[in-house]
C-alpha cells in the first residue's frame, strides 16, 4: 500500500519559521508536491521536487531526500494569512497518472 | 475567469435521487481528475482523464459515473448515493496526465440525506 504520513497540527507565531514534515512509503515515485489549503477553498500548488535538495520559493523552502522517503517545507517570515493546511502529494512513478495524497497539516499562526 | 470552475459549489439530495457535478477547464490542459475530500482524511483520486479517456479509476463505486465530452469539461454523475458519501468533491487539471501539477477547482459540497 501506499503511505504518506504528516502531523496533524503544528502552531507557530508570526514572523517565526516553521518546518513541516512529510515521509512517504510508496510502491513508486516520480516527484513531491506541496500544496496549500485555505479553509473552504481549493488547494494550491506551492512546489515541486523530484531530485533530491532544497527548493527555494520566497518565504517557501522545500526540501526531499529519495533515500529516506523524506521532504520537509520550510515558511519563514511567517504571516497570518499562512495559517491553512498544508498537503503533502507524491506521484507514482514514470506513467503513473495517481498523485497520493497525505492527510495534511494544519497550521495555526497566532499572533 | 478563474482556471478550474466547479459548479454547484454546494448539492443536498436524498438517497434516491439523480444529480450531477459539473467541472470546466480554462487552462488548456490535457488530462482531468476527480477527487473527493472528506473531514480528517486525504484527498482519494476517483477518477482520471487523459485526452478525454479514462485512464485511471480508482476501485469506486458505480453509483460514482465520470463523462469527459471533451478535453475542458468534466462531468460526475451521481445515483442512489449513501449518507457516506457526503465530502467535498474536488475537480482538477494538469497539462499531461503523468506530469506537472494538479489545478484544483474550489469544490462541490455534497450532502446526502
Amino acid at each position: 500500500g501506499q503511505n504518506i504520513d504528516q502531523p496533524t497540527e503544528m502552531t507557530a507565531t508570526e514572523g517565526a519559521i516553521v518546518q513541516i514534515n512529510c515521509t512517504y512509503q510508496t510502491s513508486g515515485f516520480n516527484g513531491l508536491f506541496w500544496y496549500q489549503q485555505h479553509a473552504g477553498e481549493a488547494p494550491t500548488f506551492l512546489s515541486y521536487n523530484v531530485l533530491d535538495g532544497l527548493e527555494e520559493k520566497g518565504r517557501f523552502s522545500s526540501f526531499l531526500s529519495r533515500s529516506k522517503g523524506y521532504s520537509y517545507l520550510l515558511l519563514k517570515e511567517l504571516q497570518m494569512k499562512d495559517s491553512a493546511s498544508y498537503l503533502c502529494a507524491v506521484r507514482l512513478g514514470d506513467s503513473s497518472y495517481k498523485l497520493i495524497f497525505g492527510s495534511g497539516t494544519r497550521l495555526l499562526v497566532r499572533p | 475567469e478563474t482556471g478550474v470552475t466547479q459548479t454547484p459549489r454546494h448539492l443536498v439530495m436524498g438517497m434516491t435521487n439523480k444529480k450531477s457535478l459539473k467541472c470546466e477547464q480554462h487552462l488548456g490542459h490535457n488530462a482531468m481528475y476527480w477527487y473527493k475530500q472528506s473531514a480528517k482524511k486525504p484527498l482519494e483520486l476517483m477518477f482520471v482523464y487523459s485526452l478525454e479517456e479514462r485512464v485511471e479509476n480508482n476501485s469506486v463505486p458505480s453509483r460514482f459515473s465520470p463523462e469527459c465530452p471533451n478535453s475542458s469539461h468534466l462531468f460526475l454523475h451521481l445515483h442512489t448515493l449513501q449518507p457516506e458519501d457526503s465530502a467535498l468533491y474536488l475537480c482538477a487539471s494538469s497539462q499531461a496526465a503523468n506530469t506537472g501539477e494538479l489545478f484544483f477547482g474550489e469544490g462541490s459540497r455534497l450532502t446526502v440525506l
